[in-house]
């Protein structure tokens, strides 16, 4: 069974700081799919970043830049210089190759505080 | 903006009740999946449609069935409605081909029972 874990509920930073955001993940897949979501208040889900399992490169995209280490099975999720824009709960979610369906953590509730 | 559209925005419904949701899917799409996200939860995967035919379903009952029409939109249904079916419903189209593709999410329909 593929299970999807984000231990911190809720972070609180102050603009410009640094923050990380912690996905461990679970799986019985040798090829599987890694993906960051971010949710605003207004509900829908906005697609942040795809990853395969078998490309272990780090991603920067401006802001963001995302850290997967298949030894630890963990896929963690860094905004620097954070803004109050990025206030929203973050999704880490897994799907397999043999379909697309996503298992999503629990959400990680960061708040940028001006 | 993805190009995923859902309807209605928001519905309050009495236990017992019957309800649809609706889903337009992104052009070029040809796969629609349903989630349902509980307050303060992670989405969780209902069921997904390619071909017009439901192509996996997660633990959820009989009770809650689908259709995927021609041009790839799509509805849920949801009969004899309980008080946990409270919940935002998450529609999210992506292209099935010989990879797994990145799903895009419309923004939601929000569902109160009552």
């Amino acid at each position: 069974a593929q299970k999807v874990t984000q231990a911190q509920t809720e972070i609180s930073v102050v603009e410009k700081e640094d923050v990380t955001l912690d996905c461990v993940y679970e799986t019985r897949d040798t090829t599987y799919y890694l993906f960051w979501y971010k949710q605003p208040p207004s509900g829908e889900l906005v697609f942040l970043i795809r990853r395969n399992s078998f490309d272990e490169q780090n991603e920067i995209s401006g802001r963001y830049s995302w850290n997967f280490q298949k030894s630890t099975s963990s896929f963690n999720f860094t905004i620097t210089a954070s803004q109050v824009v990025d206030s929203a709960v973050y999704f880490c979610a897994l799907s397999e190759t043999s379909g697309s369906r996503l298992t999503f953590g629990e959400g990680t509730q960061l708040t940028v505080n001006p | 903006e993805t190009g995923v559209t859902q309807s209605p925005t928001h519905l309050i419904k009495t236990r017992g009740q019957q309800v649809t949701l609706r889903c337009s899917s992104q052009s070029g799409h040809n796969t629609v999946s349903w989630y349902q996200q509980a307050l303060g939860q992670g989405p969780q995967f209902i069921f997904q449609y390619y071909r017009e035919e439901e192509n996996g379903r997660g633990n959820f009952p009989p009770r809650f069935s689908g259709l995927q029409f021609p041009n790839y939109s799509s509805e849920l249904n949801v009969n004899a409605l309980e008080l946990d079916d409270s919940a935002l419903y998450l529609c999210a189209s992506s292209y099935s081909g010989s990879t797994v593709e990145t799903q895009y999410f419309g923004p939601g329909t929000r569902l109160l029972v009552l």
